[in-house]
């Protein structure tokens, strides 16, 4: 079955500063990659996706970066303000034949004021 | 209220009783879904259904029981329940099944005494 590493676990940045967060999948049939970020007692939202046709996209200032032949994809986020404090959520989805749905097991990152 | 609903919000129960999770959405779409989210652990796909037929069970234990009348409405049955069951369950909906967004739920927290 699919498996999804998420990196790191934990991320603290400065106000301003850039944060990443790195995911691995192991099943070449994925081809859906969403972001969801979990505030503090509140439901997952989307915040961004990519889909397995394209390398990188971008809205504002979160942008999200698919490997294909390496199987990771990432997520950006410039600028960072403290409302950006969340767990966030990586998941590859097969949404064909199988499927399937896994996620990774969350990051949380604080950004310091 | 629009959106996603789920109730109860929070439901304690012991391990011989039977009580029902009632999910609904107000965004006509076709697909839902059941997760379970453990602290520390990734979030786990129980059930999909997609236009009311039940499409996955991701080996899910018989004492969950699903039920969807319509495409609006998703149920989860509860019955001997186990302590480890304990856990946020979070109802979502997506317009196509698992190849766009995820509209996720408040969830109902759920504790198995």
């Amino acid at each position: 079955g699919e498996n999804v590493e998420q990196h790191p676990s934990t991320l603290s940045v400065q106000e301003g500063d850039s944060a990443v967060i790195k995911c691995t999948y192991s099943d070449s049939a994925s081809n859906y990659f969403p972001w969801y970020k979990q505030e503090l007692g509140k439901r997952p939202q989307l915040i961004i996706d990519i889909r397995s046709n394209v390398g990188e996209k971008k809205d504002q200032r979160i942008a999200v970066t698919l490997n294909k032949t390496a199987k990771h994809f990432s997520l950006h986020i410039t600028e960072t303000q403290p409302e950006d404090s969340a767990v966030y959520f990586c998941a590859a989805i097969d949404s064909g034949g199988y499927q399937k749905v896994t996620f990774g097991t969350g990051t949380k990152l604080q950004v310091i004021p | 209220e629009t959106g996603v609903t789920q109730t109860p919000r929070h439901l304690v129960m012991g391990m011989t009783n039977k009580k029902s999770l009632k999910c609904e959405q107000h965004l006509g779409h076709n697909a839902m879904y059941w997760y379970k989210q453990s602290a520390k652990k990734p979030l786990e796909l129980m059930f999909v259904y997609n236009f009311k037929e039940q499409t996955e069970n991701n080996s899910v234990p018989s004492r969950f029981s699903p039920e969807c009348p319509n495409s609006s409405h998703l149920f989860l049955h509860l019955h001997t329940l186990q302590p480890e069951d304990s856990a946020l369950y979070l109802c979502a909906s997506s317009q196509e099944q698992l190849y766009n967004e995820q509209f996720f739920g408040p969830g109902t927290r759920l504790t198995v005494l």
